[in-house]
């Protein structure tokens, strides 16, 4: 079951350029996620929302913003990135935040390939 | 703090065989969770298995059971009777509250 939906799924872009990373939840959930994924690195969290509201800011360089417009919807808006930003960069659902039993529900991912 | 320790970079195991993947977790928090997710080469974060702190009994979902040695704080994955689909990436995970943190996986090859 794939209730989190991610576009494009992949993306080449310059570094001058802007471009957004767009994720929906089609699960009801209140709580979204931004994680970037680089080759032979963990998981890093960039950024949390719960009810549209940022909770969590992993000290993330400010050329990625995100704006989180409700509930159901995600984005990720990128601009001037370097070469070291390409990565898999994976968006995450769960029902709420806190709570042991919150399980994230990940999107497919968008490839993103700086030049 | 909270860490996820999975020792094995990659594993190989033979179609039909049964193969444990291994994990470890350091937190202070009595109450926390126990996640396992699964990413194929196509990149989706595939969650398989959950076990809570509490639990009595190690969790099963399919294929799929969950060793809970809380004293040992390990929560290995097992995996039955391998299929040529299960060659992927896998991740253990932990919560406690808001803090979500991911190991650093084990890639699992299937061989026909």
């Amino acid at each position: 079951e794939t209730g989190v939906t991610q576009t494009p799924r992949h993306l080449v872009m310059g570094m001058t350029n802007k471009k957004s990373l767009k994720c929906e939840q089609h699960l009801g959930h209140n709580a979204m996620y931004w994680y970037k994924q680089s080759a032979k690195k963990p998981l890093e969290l960039m950024f949390v929302y719960n009810f549209k509201e940022q909770t969590e800011n992993n000290s993330v360089p400010s050329r990625f913003s995100p704006e989180c417009p409700n509930s159901s919807h995600l984005f990720l808006h990128l601009h001037t990135l370097q070469p070291e930003d390409s990565a898999l960069y994976l968006c995450a659902s769960s029902l709420g935040l806190a709570g042991v039993k919150e399980t994230q529900y990940f999107g497919p991912g968008t490839r993103l390939l700086v030049l | 703090a909270q860490k996820i320790t999975q020792t094995q970079p990659g594993m190989f195991v033979q179609e039909k065989e049964a193969v444990t993947l291994d994990c470890t977790y350091d937190t202070s928090d009595p109450s926390y969770g126990l996640f396992w997710y699964k990413q194929p080469s196509s990149g989706e974060m595939i969650f398989l298995i959950y076990q809570g702190s509490y639990d009595q009994q190690n969790a099963t979902e399919g294929r799929y059971s969950l060793n809970f040695q809380k004293a040992r704080k390990s929560a290995n994955l097992v995996i039955s009777a391998s299929q040529l689909g299960d060659s992927a990436m896998y991740f253990c995970a932990m919560t406690s509250g808001q803090n979500f943190v991911f190991g650093p996986g084990t890639r699992l090859s299937v061989l026909p």
